[in-house]
């Protein structure tokens, strides 16, 4: 079976970081994702770990454990243009491949 | 780059009705186009997975023959959700992957999503 958990919500106040734990249970393993998504929207590219250890890009950080099935996000200096919901995503194998499975994704809500 | 769009944005229909959604690609061929539905503050569930030119992979659970779907070419797929109820009332969102080898192709770029509210 495929498994991928995440906290429900989180909070935090601005210029603050936070740290967003996903673990994971697949079949099969291509990469993990991490997506931005506000209400009503699509899902936008953040991050993407294949190998153990971490990835920077700007305010935002993606660790990856393969032996642990771990992954975490790291948001730093947060703005209130932060709060959305944080997908993980894990590229297993489906019916048909290698699709993303999605976990249920946390709720970041950043105030002042 | 990588831009993927869907029409329509948001539709309502009659309970019975079947509604159309168009996926496309509209700077990169899709090789792989992929199809999700969220309910409200849940997280995507993949229905169905399109390669160019075969048939759909469904999920475990999901109709297909009342979801249909068609990746006629390499920018474009349609989601068919045939004699639509209110339960079907939902958010549709593509996705598409590009070629092997294609800068893209470690990333699934989305569409901006389609509201279907069925009455």
């Amino acid at each position: 079976g495929q498994n991928i958990d995440q906290p429900t919500e989180m909070t935090a106040t601005e210029g603050a970081i936070v740290q967003i734990n996903c673990t994971y249970q697949t079949s099969g393993f291509n990469g993990l994702f991490w997506y931005q998504q506000h209400a009503g929207e699509a899902p936008t590219f953040l991050s993407y770990n294949v190998l153990d250890g971490l990835e920077e890009k700007g305010r935002f950080s993606s660790f990856l454990s393969r032996s642990k099935g771990y992954s975490y996000l790291l948001l730093k200096e947060l703005q209130m243009k932060d709060s959305a919901s944080y997908l993980c995503a894990v590229r297993g194998r489906n019916q048909a491949g290698t699709a993303l499975i999605f976990g249920k994704g946390t709720t970041l809500s950043v105030s002042s | 780059g990588a831009v993927v769009s869907q029409h329509p944005s948001w539709v309502i229909c009659k309970s019975g009705t079947s509604v159309k959604i168009e996926c496309r690609s509209l700077d990169f061929q899709a090789t792989t186009m992929f199809w999700y539905r969220q309910f409200p503050k849940q997280s995507l569930m993949l229905m169905a997975t399109s390669n160019e030119g075969s048939k759909a992979t469904y999920e475990q659970g999901v109709e297909k023959d009342k979801f249909l779907i068609n990746h006629a070419s390499l920018t474009l797929s349609t989601l068919t959700v045939t004699s639509a109820h209110p339960e079907d009332s939902s958010f549709y969102i593509c996705s598409a992957r590009g070629l092997a080898g294609d800068y893209s192709y470690n990333e699934q770029f989305f569409g901006p999503g389609t509201r279907l509210t069925v009455l």
